[in-house]
């Protein structure tokens, strides 16, 4: 079992642009949960998705920000015409399921900066 | 509102000694408290507890958890240079989010 693969670590990208963020949950689990670290910050809870559903995105900026975990395929956290301000880590997590004992892994990050 | 204060936010202490790291919480409807340690890279899970007085250990690591109080300690015995890390408190919640403390930032001097 691989674990949970995101991709890229690193990422850059002039404002304006658009980043897109991948991650590939462990296998068998088919919830994942987006957060974001700013430096020197705790995580904070952006997005959590299902297979084909979004079932809150309640930590998630309106503007610029959307997520998707399609039937097949990785999620994806797109962020469209980025700021300097979105410069952060981004890690996905997944568990199998969602009850009060489940623990969620994580992938490594993705470590965009807004140039 | 529910959430998560650590204490301290950050700590320093010389390779050999025990610390204790605090995690108090307020929450609407309690589901589970998480303990994780992150280095320069993704979180990595330590305990999950759901019982009030249970202690779980890994090693030199051990954590309780106090329901009644709402708080959770992570002790660490021995410590040696490599657990230098930030360790993060969560909480699960009513909604199953994580709803994540600041991080105590944990230096162990050699």
């Amino acid at each position: 079992n691989a674990g949970v693969m995101q991709n890229p670590r690193h990422l850059v990208r002039r404002r304006g642009q658009e980043a897109r963020l991948r991650c590939s949950p462990m296998k068998g689990h088919s919830h994942v949960y987006w957060y974001r670290q700013l430096p020197e910050e705790g995580l904070k809870f952006m997005v959590y998705l299902q297979k084909e559903n979004i079932i809150d995105e309640s930590g998630m900026p309106k503007e610029r920000f959307s997520a998707e975990f399609p039937k097949e395929g990785p999620s994806i956290l797109r962020i469209q015409q980025v700021v300097r301000g979105d410069s952060a880590a981004y890690f996905c997590a997944s568990s199998p399921q969602n009850k009060g004992n489940t623990e969620a892994f994580f992938g490594q990050g993705t470590r965009l900066t807004v140039v | 509102e529910d959430k998560v204060v650590q204490s301290p936010l950050s700590l320093v202490v010389h390779e050999g000694d025990t610390v204790t790291l605090n995690c108090s919480y307020e929450v609407t409807n309690f589901r589970s408290l998480l303990w994780y340690k992150q280095e320069k890279k993704a979180p990595t899970f330590l305990f999950m507890l759901t019982s009030s007085g249970i202690e779980k250990k890994s090693g030199r690591l051990s954590s309780i958890l106090d329901k009644k109080e709402l708080f959770s300690i992570l002790n660490i015995t021995a410590t040696q240079t490599g657990d230098s890390a930030v360790y993060l408190c969560a909480l699960k919640g009513s909604n199953y989010q994580l709803i994540w403390g600041a991080g105590t930032k944990l230096i162990i001097k050699p």
